[in-house]
């Protein structure tokens, strides 16, 4: 069975200040890894996905995520954040085999950037 | 850019009634999946759809659970008889392909049993 931690149900951060979300992981073989976004009142948005390929993955809004095999993590990072980026982040995974569909997610980290 | 639609936004029944949930997937896309929330609670796999039939459902779907792609634009997730526990928000999303491809998801409809 695949699943998704993410450790932190909050992260609090300075506007201006690097962030960072953390995700582990754990499916059979490798994974497919994606990041969404959640505004209030919106549905889940992309920002950036693992396939293969080079470890660090840049995506929208100045967002980026490293994937560590060893580490079995994912975690989203933001070199200077923005007050606009707080949002709720999920991060999920997909099992790289041939009839596999489905993203299992992680329970959610609330980013709060403050001026 | 092209967006994945849903209707309505929030519907409320009793329960024991039947609702249909509308998803309009982006145009030229060929898998399609349904996702719920409950509240306070991680996004939960339902269903994918590909050609016409399922291709891949959690637990969750049981016999109450259906869908159906009856036109070539919309999608639909049909629950026949409602529980208190249904409530949740219901998400569908949309794929070009399956393998690596990204699934882009709708606003949702929140659902509401009473």
């Amino acid at each position: 069975a695949q699943s998704v931690a993410q450790p932190e149900d909050q992260v609090n951060v300075a506007e201006g200040n690097p962030l960072t979300v953390k995700c582990t992981y754990s499916v059979s073989g490798n994974p497919y890894l994606f990041w969404y976004v959640q505004y209030p009142n919106r549905g889940l948005q992309f920002l950036l996905k693992y396939i293969t390929g080079d470890n660090l993955v840049k995506g929208s809004y100045g967002f980026e995520a490293e994937f560590n095999k060893s580490q079995t993590s994912f975690h989203l990072k933001k070199p200077s954040a923005l007050v606009s980026d707080s949002a709720l982040y999920f991060c999920a995974v997909r099992a790289n085999t041939g009839t596999a569909s489905k993203l299992t997610f992680g329970t959610g980290t609330r980013l709060q950037v403050t001026l | 850019e092209p967006e994945v639609t849903q209707t309505p936004s929030h519907q409320v029944t009793q329960m024991g009634q039947e609702v249909i949930l509308r998803c309009v997937p982006i145009s030229n896309h060929l898998y399609f999946y349904w996702y719920r929330q409950i509240l306070g609670q991680k996004v939960e796999f339902l269903v994918s759809f590909y050609n016409n039939e399922i291709s891949e459902k959690s637990e969750i779907f049981d016999d109450q659970f259906s869908v159906e792609r009856p036109d070539g634009s919309n999608f639909t997730l049909k629950i026949r008889s409602t529980k208190l526990e249904d409530s949740a928000m219901y998400f569908c999303a949309s794929s070009e392909k399956r393998g690596t491809d990204t699934q882009y998801f709708g606003p949702g409809t929140r659902l509401t049993v009473l």
